[in-house]
């Protein structure tokens, strides 16, 4: 079962704007990762943020935890046409497994 | 990742045929994923291995087999191919529990 959920579906937004997508869960988990896929073609990881932190940056992405709302945010400043792509969430629980969500995706308008 | 290939990249069967799809890696990681992508679904497991005696059943893994044959290679059986088993998949390694994993440029599989 999917453990994520992003929003929102889809996102489109002008080139040098900011870009925000959010990820909820519904159990407790150990970590939480966030993955870009573009079309196509294989996963590649971003960030991983741990159940004891709160917030966490790599580059011109910001990655938030909120274990009380059971919710994280990835923030991609600036954007530009190459982080055109799909961003998928993936929860960890105890049992170490990735569950991921369904994605959120983005096109960066030129 | 061309630390993670996977072969074939497209393959079109029909209903009924056996089908291997295959993984390798050079990463040097001991574990291994195999994963199902629908549209609108996100990702979700199908078997990962630990180590070479070490094969256990994801989310989905009804239709299914594999066979970790080396540490490097890790490959996934559709025994009886059906129209539903239609989809990307991916192959996946690790380094350790709930870490960060490496994928590879995936398999599209059409059944007809």
């Amino acid at each position: 079962s999917q453990q994520g959920e992003e929003d929102p579906q889809a996102l489109s937004i002008q080139e040098g704007e900011n870009a925000t997508m959010n990820c909820s869960y519904k159990t407790s988990i150990n970590n939480l990762q966030w993955y870009r896929q573009n079309s196509g073609r294989g996963l590649v990881h971003l960030i991983l943020i741990r159940s004891n932190e709160r917030e966490k940056h790599s580059g011109r992405l910001r990655v938030t935890l909120d274990t009380s709302k059971k919710s994280s945010s990835l923030l991609i400043t600036a954007s530009r046409a190459a982080d055109t792509a799909s961003y998928f969430c993936a929860t960890v629980r105890n049992d170490y497994k990735l569950s991921f969500g369904a994605g959120t995706t983005v096109t960066v308008r030129a | 990742d061309a630390d993670v290939t996977q072969t074939p990249r497209n393959r079109i069967t029909k209903t009924g045929k056996r089908i291997m799809l295959e993984c390798s890696q050079t990463k040097g990681h001991d574990r291994m994923y195999w994963y199902r992508q629908d549209p609108g679904l996100g990702l979700r497991l199908i078997y990962y291995s630990f180590d070479v005696k070490d094969i256990n059943k994801g989310e989905i893994s009804d239709g299914y087999s594999v066979s970790r044959q080396a540490q490097a290679k890790f490959s996934l059986s559709l025994e009886s191919a059906i129209p539903n088993q239609t989809a990307l998949y991916f192959c996946a390694t690790g380094t350790g529990a709930g870490y960060e994993q490496f994928f590879g440029p995936g398999t599209r599989l059409t059944v007809l």
